[in-house]
């Protein structure tokens, strides 16, 4: 089963701080994502990402966040100035093309963050 | 305004008993609809995906059933184990390029099931 590996699993950070949370999508995928889920509340959208460019973000997804691919492997989520509200888990997902196709989307077991 | 509604909410059963899932969406025009599981603190894996034109659609003790035309999806999940306590989400996707919003899915709260020995 092929697998989407997240990094760090938990990280602590005082609000403020700037944070990355990291991912590794599965080798042959076109399509990235990052979700987050707050504790005890539904998944929420976050970010899309295409062809080396974002391709829709939600109202969440404002200046604090940024995504990128450095090095064509790695899929990387930036929080900066971390607020207590940005405690949660955050999912990344990939696919090999987009969900309006109906392919299975495959999410990482997330980074749980925590905001003090 | 896209939205999922699951029910019910949470839900108790016993080892080796059936139980089925609800799900209600507003989402049009609609492309698929997916069921997932999660287990407390991991990610969602996925259990099934159905198109528009799929009524029904298996993966082991799970059966999916979707109703394009009243915008239903129902799981069931047969011969419970206890390994089957999760939430258990439904997500849907509109049209590509239907103006769905934020790429197009659209999650629901989930239904958290507890399987009791």
């Amino acid at each position: 089963e092929p697998e989407v590996t997240q990094t760090p699993s938990h990280q602590v950070t005082q609000m403020g701080q700037e944070v990355i949370l990291r991912c590794v999508p599965i080798s042959n995928h076109l399509y990235f994502y990052w979700y987050r889920q707050i504790l005890g509340q539904k998944v929420e959208f976050l970010v899309s990402f295409y062809n080396n460019e974002i391709s829709e973000k939600s109202e969440i997804f404002d200046d604090q966040f940024s995504v990128e691919r450095p090095d064509g492997s790695n899929f990387t989520l930036k929080i900066r100035s971390t607020k207590l509200e940005d405690s949660a888990m955050y999912f990344c997902a990939s696919g090999d093309s987009g969900f309006q196709i109906g392919n299975t989307i495959y999410f990482g077991e997330g980074s749980w963050l925590t905001v003090v | 305004k896209n939205q999922v509604e699951q029910s019910p909410q949470s839900l108790i059963i016993l080892e080796g008993k059936n139980c089925t899932l609800q799900c209600n969406y507003t989402v049009s025009p609609f492309s698929n609809l997916r069921w997932y599981k999660q287990d407390t603190g991991r990610g969602p894996v996925s259990l099934t995906i159905m198109t528009f034109s799929e009524n029904t659609k298996s993966n082991g003790r799970y059966t999916a059933t979707l109703d394009a035309d009243t915008k239903q999806s129902s799981l069931h999940i047969t011969a419970s184990q206890l390994s089957d306590s999760a939430s258990y989400i439904c997500v849907v996707s509109p049209q590509w390029g239907s103006g769905g919003g934020a790429d197009g899915l659209t999650f629901g709260k989930g239904t958290h099931l507890i399987i009791q020995p």
